[in-house]
């Protein structure tokens, strides 16, 4: 079954430290795309960063790197020096091949608190 | 450039009342997916369209129906609401790539409640 756990309902985090977000995931595939998204309070849905399943290094967007163990079927986030915005919900989705067709699904999602 | 747009943001629906939601998208994407979002349990795949004229079932699809009539659009319909389907709905689109291409950009979300 193709499938995105992530098991850190909420985490909090001290202002400037770092963080990592555990995503595992599972799929017979062997061409995926991993994917993690904020979402603030707000409610929008933000792009953070993306590996793919052929990638041979980790991804990283600034603050954001993604610690990819494919052995493991783990895509974890880590958000270096975390600020007070980083506070919002993150979600962990994998790009599968279902039916003839890719689709995205998403695990439940972590909660992060950053306090001063 | 809008990116994707959903219609309405809010609506509170009685029960067996039936709804449209719509979505609109301006990048040129083939792929469009409809998400329901619900406390602990992440975003659920609704349907999903790989083009116009196509769509097919993702995950939790019973109660709802989903029409790609223009590539540019993607309709998500109620025909008979019930409580269970108070939830924050989210229309993503996306190209069908193997790579980043293949990122979803939402919309900013429907809040229904169903009493």
């Amino acid at each position: 079954a193709q499938k995105i756990t992530q098991t850190q309902p909420g985490m909090f985090v001290q202002e400037k430290e770092a963080v990592t977000l555990d995503c595992t995931y599972d799929t017979s595939d062997p061409s995926y795309g991993l994917f993690w998204y904020k979402q603030p309070s707000s409610g929008e849905m933000i792009f953070l960063i993306y590996q793919g399943s052929y990638d041979q290094q980790n991804a990283t967007e600034g603050r954001y790197s993604l610690n990819f163990q494919k052995a493991r079927k783990s895509a974890n986030l880590v958000i270096s020096a975390s600020q007070l915005g980083d506070s919002a919900m993150y979600f962990c989705a994998m790009r599968v091949y279902s039916g003839g067709y890719n689709k995205l699904i998403f695990g439940a999602g972590t909660r992060l608190a950053v306090h001063p | 450039n809008a990116g994707v747009t959903q219609t309405p943001k809010f609506r509170v629906l009685k029960t067996g009342q039936s709804m449209t939601l719509l979505c609109a998208q301006d990048m040129n994407h083939e792929y469009m997916y409809w998400y329901r979002q619900d406390p602990g349990m992440g975003l659920r795949l609704i349907h999903y369209s790989v083009g116009e004229g196509t769509t097919a079932k993702g995950e939790v699809p019973d109660g709802y129906n989903v029409s790609r009539l223009k590539k540019q659009n993607f309709l998500l319909g109620l025909e008979s609401a019930a409580p269970s389907q108070t939830s924050v709905y989210f229309c993503a689109s996306s190209y069908p790539g193997g790579t980043r291409t293949g990122e979803a950009f939402f919309g900013q979300g429907t809040r229904l409640t169903v009493v």
